[in-house]
């Protein structure tokens, strides 16, 4: 089956700059997408690469590496409010369904 | 606001009982997801409908069972329910189904089994 490694937990303080990094399975991969969910809320979607290279959004990056099997996610100018847990589930088969969230990152940002 | 809505927020129940837990997807979205997330497995993937036809399958234990409805709402069917079965459990619905459409969750129903 699909399987995805992140570090469990990162720690940064408030204004740096944090990249969350995960690596995939390549079989059947079709992309990899980033959620974050803040403690005791739903996830919610941030960003969904398919081909190689850096999508940006606002303060948060997302940058993929089919060589590579690995992307991250880049946090910028941390604000508190950024503490969450982090997702990067891969697509496989084609289906959302086969979305494999695993147990994500959980970002704590310090003061 | 994801429009997604799920009923009830919260849910206590006992040992070797039956609970039904619904989801509402948002407005267009065809596909509808469930998933279950406890501290030690993390957002584990349960099931997919789309368009009322069950479409993948991951971790659902057998006496969990699942249905999409015409209307596209979708219920979630726990029975002899057992303490391990305690979780918050999220319905997420798509636009397609696809790999590259955003899934949107709810804000989950919070289970608790005594």
């Amino acid at each position: 089956g699909q399987s995805l490694e992140q570090p469990s937990e990162v720690t940064a303080v408030e204004g740096a700059i944090v990249q969350i990094n995960c690596t995939y399975q390549t079989s059947g991969f079709y992309g990899l997408s980033w959620y974050q969910q803040h403690d005791g809320g739903a996830p919610t979607f941030l960003s969904y690469n398919a081909l190689d290279g850096l999508e940006e959004t606002g303060r948060f990056s997302s940058f993929l590496s089919r060589s590579d099997s690995y992307g991250y996610l880049l946090l910028q100018e941390l604000q508190m409010k950024d503490s969450a847990s982090y997702f990067c589930p891969g697509s496989y088969g084609g289906s959302q369904g086969n979305l494999i969230f695993g147990k994500g990152t959980k970002l704590s940002v310090k003061p | 606001d994801s429009g997604v809505t799920q009923t009830p927020k919260h849910l206590i129940t006992a040992t070797g009982q039956r609970v039904t837990l619904r989801c509402s997807p948002r407005s267009g979205d065809l596909s509808v997801y469930w998933y279950q997330q406890s501290l030690d497995q993390g957002l584990q993937f349960l099931i997919q409908y789309y368009n009322g036809e069950e479409r993948a399958k991951g971790n659902i234990l057998e006496r969990f069972s699942a249905q999409q409805f015409p209307d596209l709402h979708s219920e979630l069917n726990l029975s002899s329910l057992e303490l391990g079965d305690s979780a918050l459990y999220f319905c997420a619905s798509s636009r397609e189904g696809l790999y590259n459409s955003p899934l949107h969750f709810g804000n989950g129903t919070r289970l608790t089994v005594t």
